[in-house]
């Protein structure tokens, strides 16, 4: 069981918007600002696309956004391609009294249909 | 441009120690960032294993804790992954990361698959 709860699939037409949420607690999405995600085509590595709950990677389209909001994160995908078919994945920074790590969610499926 | 790549051995033997090197090029691996290390097992989603330092600082999964030693050699501009006592779950694609800071992981390696099986 992931640390960090996501949807565990989505879906949407070519040219609409689909968001993704992650849900965690105070002592990681709610209490920082060091949520990323990540895009994993089939067979490949994963690729950030959001980082600092909002922040965009150079070369990555504004159709990619993020926000928060409590122990919620979001990724929002606009402006649906066939290209955006792919696995997505949240990280959080996460502090406890005695040490800090990062913990991750269990991925979403996003289909284009 | 950065580029980032594991090597090791890819069958390991239950009970024995799994060991991965990741060696970076294209950046200073003193210049500040992490090195991250991301498993998947196959069809799985990804698991944070834990982080380094330039100088040595370390972050780890609390899950994976006991298990897991990572160590830096700057001079070869590689980072260093050990995890003990392995089973077959934890046969997965291991994938080294420079990470930015706050788990952002900004750069890949194209990960190794490391079986494990005797």
């Amino acid at each position: 069981q992931s640390a960090l709860s996501q949807p565990p699939t989505a879906s949407g037409s070519p040219g609409q918007s689909v968001t993704i949420s992650c849900t965690g607690t105070s002592s990681d999405v709610g209490g920082h600002d060091h949520v990323s995600w990540y895009q994993q085509h089939p067979g490949k590595a994963p690729k950030l696309i959001i980082y600092e709950v909002t922040k965009r990677p150079s070369g990555v389209p504004d159709r990619f956004s993020g926000s928060k909001s409590g122990n919620t994160a979001s990724l929002t995908v606009s402006g649906l391609q066939a290209d955006d078919e792919a696995d997505y994945y949240c990280f959080s920074y996460a502090a406890s009294i005695n040490f800090v790590h990062v913990v991750v969610g269990g991925g979403t499926k996003l289909t284009v249909l | 441009q950065v580029q980032l790549q594991e090597s090791g051995p890819g069958l390991v033997k239950p009970s024995e120690t799994l060991s991965l090197t990741c060696t970076v090029s294209g950046y200073s691996i003193s210049s500040g960032y992490f090195c991250g290390w991301i498993r998947q097992p196959p069809g799985k989603g990804l698991e944070w294993i834990g982080s380094i330092s330039h100088t040595g600082g370390i972050a780890y999964n609390p899950s994976l804790r006991s298990r897991v030693s990572m160590s830096v050699d700057t001079s070869k501009s590689q980072f260093s992954l050990m995890l003990s006592s392995v089973t077959a779950a934890d046969t997965a694609v291991y994938y080294c990361a420079r990470d930015q800071g706050g788990g952002a992981n900004s750069d890949w390696g194209q990960g190794t698959l490391v079986t494990v099986s005797s």
